[in-house]
């Protein structure tokens, strides 16, 4: 059974850091592309940041680009989001998701997993 | 910038049939975009149900199927029931990693 556990959330002041992982198992880990998905208070689901399965491709959406960093550890099945100069505007649930992957019989470019997300609050 | 659209609600009665649609702002949704539909309700994380835009997730039931209608990826609820009260989520895909979400459709069934 694929299982993704977020950790790492929290109060941070603005313009602090904080790292977030996605402990990913049941399945070949660096054998899928991974992404993190946000959601603020009350509002919808936001992309925030894709990485492929060997680590050698990121990509960012706009809001965050230059503030935090996607990576992996392939050897300890774990994704992270590094983030750094937090706004109010970052304040979200965030979630892992498994994809977006080339298309199989189980998948096609979409999440086919999600973590249960872990909430950052950014607030003096 | 790609803004993806969605009603922001719609209602259905029990048994009922509705459809749900995703639309580009500038241009037509195609298969090309891979789109995905998710179903969340408070609190919880989101479900996938629809994946390359008329493939369904593993469990979901068959009264969810995805199509593209006119210029728009669409989802179809066929004798929806109490528990599909949820908020409805699209996705397109753009390539290169990137997704961009709908912005949701909060579905009432009474």
């Amino acid at each position: 059974e694929v299982q993704l556990v977020e950790a790492g959330g929290g109060l941070v002041q603005p313009g602090g850091s904080l790292r977030l992982s996605c402990a990913a198992s049941g399945f070949t880990f660096s054998s899928y592309a991974m992404s993190w998905i946000r959601q603020a208070p009350g509002k919808g689901l936001e992309w925030v940041s894709f990485i492929s399965g060997r680590g050698d491709s990121t990509y960012y959406a706009d809001p965050v680009k230059g503030r935090f960093t996607i990576s992996r550890d392939n050897s300890k099945n774990t994704l992270y989001l590094q983030m750094s100069s937090l706004r109010a505007e970052d304040t979200a649930v965030y979630y892992c998701a498994r994809g977006p992957t080339y298309c199989s019989s189980t998948s096609c470019y979409n999440f086919d997993n999600w973590g249960q997300g872990t909430l950052v609050t950014v607030s003096s | 910038q790609t803004v993806v659209t969605q009603e922001p609600s719609f209602s259905v009665s029990p048994g009922g049939t509705v459809t749900l649609t995703c639309g580009l702002s500038s241009g037509s949704v195609s298969s090309g975009y891979y789109p995905s539909w998710y179903q969340q309700t408070p609190g919880q994380a989101p479900r996938t149900l629809i994946y390359n835009t008329n493939s369904r997730s593993s469990g979901v039931p068959d009264r969810f199927s995805g199509s593209i209608l006119g210029n728009k990826a669409a989802l179809t609820i066929t004798g929806a029931q109490a528990d599909d009260a949820s908020t409805y989520y699209c996705v397109l895909y753009m390539g290169s990693g990137i997704s961009v979400f709908g912005g949701g459709t909060k579905l009432t069934v009474l």
